[in-house]
């Protein structure tokens, strides 16, 4: 019920390209889904998150598309640049609940 | 900078030894939580801190402890150090007690320890 579960483990997109990663829950009372970035060395850094309520949010390059009924999300990259290379993680939480639940993370490299 | 500090960067000890993790949260938040990352294991959570006060314990084992101080930094203690224990140590925080769009964590650059 607690699980989040993120695919691919990793990803190798050409540069310009589109980087899609996917995640997955079970849990239905969850209702907040933010993507974390993160460079090697680094924590982890909030990218874009969304709530159930909306299908799509975009911010610059990047888009969280959500399909509440198939109870899956996915970070779609446009134009991926190389630096962009970095481990993302999805997550979620539900309200009312003081911990995020992350995905096991997507390392993302992108060619020049 | 996400304006979370954690400190130190880097500690190498030794199996059975104690050592403790520092974090500073960002000014203004309440809440502090303590994550820990390994290889093949991704993010668990530990523990949350709200104001002072415990609020949520997640996979935290009980040679870990924690607590969080009145001026809001958090110490995060851990004993008798075994060499699966070994990893990254992140601290968050945000302004309020949960997670959500309005109350975003952020993390430190982390804490990576290394016991040999």
């Amino acid at each position: 019920q607690q699980q989040v579960k993120q695919s691919p483990q990793s990803l190798i997109v050409q540069k310009g390209g589109i980087s899609i990663i996917n995640c997955a829950y079970e849990n239905t009372a969850f209702d907040y889904f933010p993507w974390y970035q993160q460079f090697p060395g680094k924590g982890p850094a909030l990218l874009i998150a969304i709530r159930p309520d909306v299908s799509e949010k975009k911010e610059g390059r990047f888009t969280i598309s959500f399909n509440k009924s198939a109870k899956q999300f996915s970070l779609h990259i446009m134009d991926s640049q190389p630096g962009d290379s970095a481990t993302y993680f999805c997550a979620a939480s539900r309200l009312g609940a003081q911990k995020l639940v992350f995905g096991q993370g997507t390392r993302l490299t992108i060619n020049p | 900078d996400s304006g979370v500090t954690q400190t130190p960067k880097h500690l190498i000890t030794a199996t059975g030894q104690r050592v403790t993790l520092r974090c500073s949260p960002r000014s203004g938040d309440l809440s502090v939580y303590w994550y820990q990352q390994s290889l093949d294991q991704g993010l668990q959570f530990l523990i949350q801190y709200y104001n002072g006060e415990e609020r949520a314990k997640g996979n935290i084992l009980e040679r870990f402890s924690a607590q969080q101080f009145p001026d809001l930094h958090s110490e995060l203690n851990l004993s008798s150090l075994e060499l699966g224990d070994s990893a990254l140590y992140f601290c968050a925080s945000s302004v309020r007690e949960g997670a959500g769009l309005g109350s975003p964590l952020h993390f430190g650059n982390g804490t990576r320890l290394t016991v040999t």
